[in-house]
């Protein structure tokens, strides 16, 4: 069964980059035709899809976050990453990843992390 | 950018009433919708997509349809354990985008 868990800094700091890591378990992050998504969730308010990479490294990001978002594959470690630029406190949130089948969305989630954007 | 569009924001029923959720997509995404269950404190969960079919595990009171730009989550018996905000997604294409939910809560 595969898992997901994201990790990185709880604590960011105005301007700074954030950068998170959801480490999969039980299946290849490269194996068959997955997306590997990023999803938000500001404190007591909706989700944002923030994007996705396929195995094969194609990305999609959301319009709204794409001037200061990357997000990476490492197969080798069975990982793939987030990193968002100069953030504010309107990126304070519960950050999740997730994994997308073929014409199936996010169907496996990772526990979420909370990040805080304060000086 | 599909804007997605659910209604209500929120509702409250008694345990065994029909509950309704609509969403409706600002351009026809076919049946390229999803429904997420977030119950609180919890990781949100897949209920349904292809807007119609059931993820394994979730139980039959739960039922979804609709296509083009006009969707509705049901739930037959509304049960304690359902007391969640329910999201709509869509997925035809990027940016992957959720409605604003419904809160559903127990008269």
């Amino acid at each position: 069964q595969v898992q997901l868990q994201e990790s990185g800094p709880g604590l960011v700091k105005p301007s700074q980059t954030l950068s998170l890591t959801c480490t999969v378990s039980g299946d290849s992050i490269s194996s068959g035709y997955f997306y590997w998504s990023w999803i938000r969730q500001p404190p007591g308010k909706g989700l944002e899809w923030i994007g996705y990479i396929s195995f094969s490294g194609d990305t999609y990001y959301n319009p709204s976050l794409k001037s200061r978002l990357t997000i990476s594959i490492d197969t080798s470690k069975n990982q793939f990453s987030l990193r968002l630029s100069s953030v504010t406190a309107a990126d304070t949130a519960i950050y999740y990843c997730a994994k997308e089948a073929p014409f199936i969305p996010a169907g496996v989630w990772g526990q979420g992390t909370m990040v805080t954007v304060s000086s | 950018d599909i804007q997605m569009t659910q209604s209500p924001s929120s509702l409250s029923a008694s345990v065994g009433d029909r509950v309704t959720i609509t969403c409706r997509a600002s351009q026809g995404i076919s049946n390229y919708l999803a429904w997420f269950q977030q119950k609180p404190g919890k990781v949100p969960q897949l209920l349904i997509y292809a807007a119609s079919t059931l993820q394994s595990g979730v139980p039959s009171r739960f039922s979804g349809s609709g296509s083009g730009t006009d969707f509705t989550l049901t739930i037959s018996s509304l049960q304690p354990e359902d007391v969640a905000t329910y999201y709509c997604q869509k997925y035809n294409s990027a940016p992957e985008t959720f409605g604003q939910g419904t809160k559903v809560e127990i008269k």
